[in-house]
């Protein structure tokens, strides 16, 4: 089985400054993680995966995240936040194997001050 | 390439009254899902279908929830009756490739509200 925890629902920023949303996972198999991001009034996203290739992920719109094992972690990073940053971001997982059902954590809204 | 197209964007209905929601996922895509997102929360997926199959309903409320996928393309999903608990966000995604989940792209979803 898989779950994950996002920490923080609610993150505040000022536009510039780094953004870092967190996130752990439990899985009882090898995991695949995602970060998807959800506008207002919108389907989700995906921003970036992690599927047991490189630890380090680049995705789209300026973000990244790193996998580690020893903390079952999968924390997503961006370096300098922009206004258009602003939504609501989903973390999740699935199992490499079996049932190909990907589990959401709660989100996290990222909030960017000018 | 169109994305995934759902409808309607939103719906209010009366308690105890029948309700559907269609997706017609992106050309190709041979796997469907329905998800349900309430407030403040992440999306919880009800059913998958590989093709016409449906092979993860085990979250679908089946009492009141039905689902189907005719001919392996477009899909349904019905409430039969509504309940208040049942105003949430309804989400179609769909992929190619069945062993990644993760790369399922997102309709824009249904709004359902129960009054």
């Amino acid at each position: 089985a898989q779950s994950v925890t996002q920490l923080g629902s609610h993150v505040s920023v000022s536009e510039g400054a780094l953004v870092l949303l967190r996130c752990n996972y439990s899985s009882s198999v090898p995991p695949y993680l995602f970060w998807y991001v959800q506008y207002p009034n919108q389907g989700l996203q995906l921003l970036l995966k992690y599927t047991s290739a490189a630890t380090l992920v680049k995705g789209i719109n300026g973000f990244e995240a790193e996998f580690k094992k020893s903390e079952t972690s999968f924390h997503l990073t961006k370096p300098s936040a922009h206004m258009s940053d602003a939504a609501e971001y989903f973390c999740a997982v699935t199992g490499i194997q079996g049932a190909q059902k990907l589990v959401f954590g709660q989100g996290t809204r990222l909030t960017i001050n000018p | 390439e169109a994305g995934v197209v759902q409808s309607p964007r939103y719906k209010i209905i009366e308690k105890k009254q029948p309700v559907a929601f269609w997706c017609n996922p992106i050309s190709g895509h041979n796997t469907l899902y329905w998800y349900r997102q309430n407030l403040g929360q992440g999306p919880e997926l009800l059913i998958r279908y590989e093709n016409e199959e449906a092979v993860d309903d085990s979250q679908l409320p089946k009492d009141r929830f039905s689902a189907e996928r005719l001919k392996g393309v477009d899909s349904t999903l019905k409430i039969q009756p509504a309940e208040l608990g049942d105003s949430a966000v309804y989400l179609c995604a769909s992929s190619y490739d069945r062993g990644l989940a993760g790369e399922a792209f997102f309709g824009q979803g249904t709004r359902l509200t129960v009054v």
